[in-house]
């Protein structure tokens, strides 16, 4: 149980154009998503934390306006980076969790690997 | 505030040997504390996690760790080690007081685990 898939799971796009990731959990209902970005080799870096039904709460130094994220349903929440350039390319990866998110864990997605020509 | 150290970046072990992953943290009250393994192009895997109680924690793939508060400790170990536990391994650490934080994890930077045959 708790698995959570992403879709697409790589990417390539011309600069300047909107991509869109799915985060979705296939057998549970996740109140609360979360999308991270990673480098090669590095940790992750978390970017917003999405409730269902409401805004994302974006970590200090992201730009909402660049990467949209949407959380219609208990199920899905969605990254959209949007006029993607070559800096933009990374390894982004959500994860779910069960209400409370308190003492729960997070189940991670495999990753979109977004690159950018 | 809080965060996570790993002391090391990488870890080399003989196959059949002893592995520990070491891993420190700071909270202003109580942690919840979990440790994942992530493999190459692929999202994290839950491996364990402290929650209260016994201050050893068992986990997935024989893994366990030790939560020692006197240390502000968690490391994470292995009484044998397999070739196929080579990969990245991140401690994560959460305060179950910030609740109005959505369940935010903060991650250490990662330790790349090598098992040699």
């Amino acid at each position: 149980g708790a698995v959570v898939s992403q879709h697409p799971s790589w990417v390539i796009c011309k600069s300047g154009t909107s991509v869109k990731i799915e985060c979705r959990s296939l057998d549970f209902q996740a109140t609360t998503m979360f999308w991270y970005r990673q480098f090669p080799k590095q940790s992750l870096m978390l970017m917003a934390t999405s409730n269902e039904g409401s805004k994302a709460t974006y970590e200090q130094g992201v730009e909402k306006d660049k990467f949209l994220i949407n959380h219609a349903s208990l199920t899905l929440s969605t990254l959209t980076v949007t006029s993607a350039h070559p800096e933009d390319s990374s390894f982004y990866i959500c994860s779910a969790s069960f209400f409370p998110p308190g003492s729960n864990e997070q189940f991670f997605g495999p990753g979109t690997r977004l690159t950018v020509l | 505030a809080q965060s996570v150290a790993q002391p090391e970046d990488q870890v080399n072990v003989a196959e059949g040997n002893p592995l520990t992953v070491k891993c420190t943290y700071s909270v202003s009250g109580n942690p919840y504390l979990f440790w994942y393994v992530q493999y190459p192009n692929r999202g994290l895997q839950f491996l364990l996690k402290y929650i209260t109680g016994d201050n050893l924690v068992k986990g997935s793939y024989g893994f366990e760790a030790e939560f020692n508060k006197s240390q502000t400790s968690f490391h994470l170990k292995k009484p044998s080690a397999l070739v196929s536990d080579s990969a990245l391994y991140f401690c994560a650490v959460r305060d179950h007081m910030i609740y109005n934080q959505g369940g935010k994890l903060i991650f250490g930077q990662g330790t790349e685990l090598s098992v040699k045959p």
